[in-house]
């Protein structure tokens, strides 16, 4: 089962467009974190978002954490060919009062045309 | 560039063989989690090490098993390899406490045949 569903799996757009990518889930977690990986690679962390209803900005890419802290929203404004990747989001939970693991969603794979 | 190393990068191994990766976590952080990326996937949990003792466990076999040195680096073992054991398998090192990020190798790629 998986926990977080991403949206769309596969998004195939032209350099300048803009994109938004979906994270949503039924749990509740304490941090929200977004990664993007590039083939055969780790994946590096973008962001943390922390609180109910919190925006982050990176450059062109603004993070959002939903209010209830179930779902956030990646979105990039004007895109370009190095945006290119695997794009996860991963929820924090604490279980058992004392481990902190990730559930990643299946990830988005963003291609970027130029 | 995160400071977390794995090695090696890439392996080859047959069924039933077994195998140990291994991970050195970025200095300062004293907690290293172990996760699987079957292609197509995003990566799933297999533990977590916390000053050597394991603080967690995903849905995994006891077939993977690990361990955490003093140092905090750690090793990943699977024994009794199997063709589905092909994977990405990822090591994030971290510290503990709340709104813990999480910063991974590059990952080692193991193929079973």
């Amino acid at each position: 089962t998986q926990l977080l569903e991403q949206s769309p799996q596969f998004l195939s757009i032209q350099e300048g467009e803009n994109l938004t990518v979906y994270c949503n889930s039924s749990s509740v977690f304490s941090s929200l974190q977004w990664y993007r990986q590039e083939p055969g690679e780790g994946p590096v962390l973008l962001v943390t978002v922390v609180t109910g209803g919190e925006v982050k900005k990176l450059k062109r890419l603004t993070f959002q954490f939903g209010d209830a802290r179930k779902d956030s929203s990646l979105h990039i404004t004007a895109a370009q060919p190095g945006d290119t990747g695997l794009y996860l989001c991963a929820g924090e939970k604490v279980s058992g009062g004392s481990n902190y693991k990730l559930t990643f969603g299946k990830g988005t794979l963003l291609t970027v045309n130029p | 560039e995160t400071g977390v190393t794995q090695s090696p990068t890439h392996l080859i191994k047959t069924r039933g063989q077994q195998v140990t990766l291994r991970c050195s976590s970025q200095s300062g952080h004293n907690t290293v989690s172990w996760y699987q990326q079957a292609l197509g996937q995003g990566p799933q949990f297999i533990f977590q090490y916390y000053r050597e003792e394991e603080n967690g466990r995903g849905n995994f076999p006891p077939r993977f098993s690990g361990l955490q040195f003093p140092n905090y680096s750690s090793e990943l073992n699977v024994n009794a390899l199997e063709l589905d054991d092909s994977a990405l398998y990822l090591c994030a090192s971290s510290t503990k406490g709340g709104n813990t990020e999480a910063f991974f190798g590059q990952g080692t790629r193991l193929t079973v045949v």
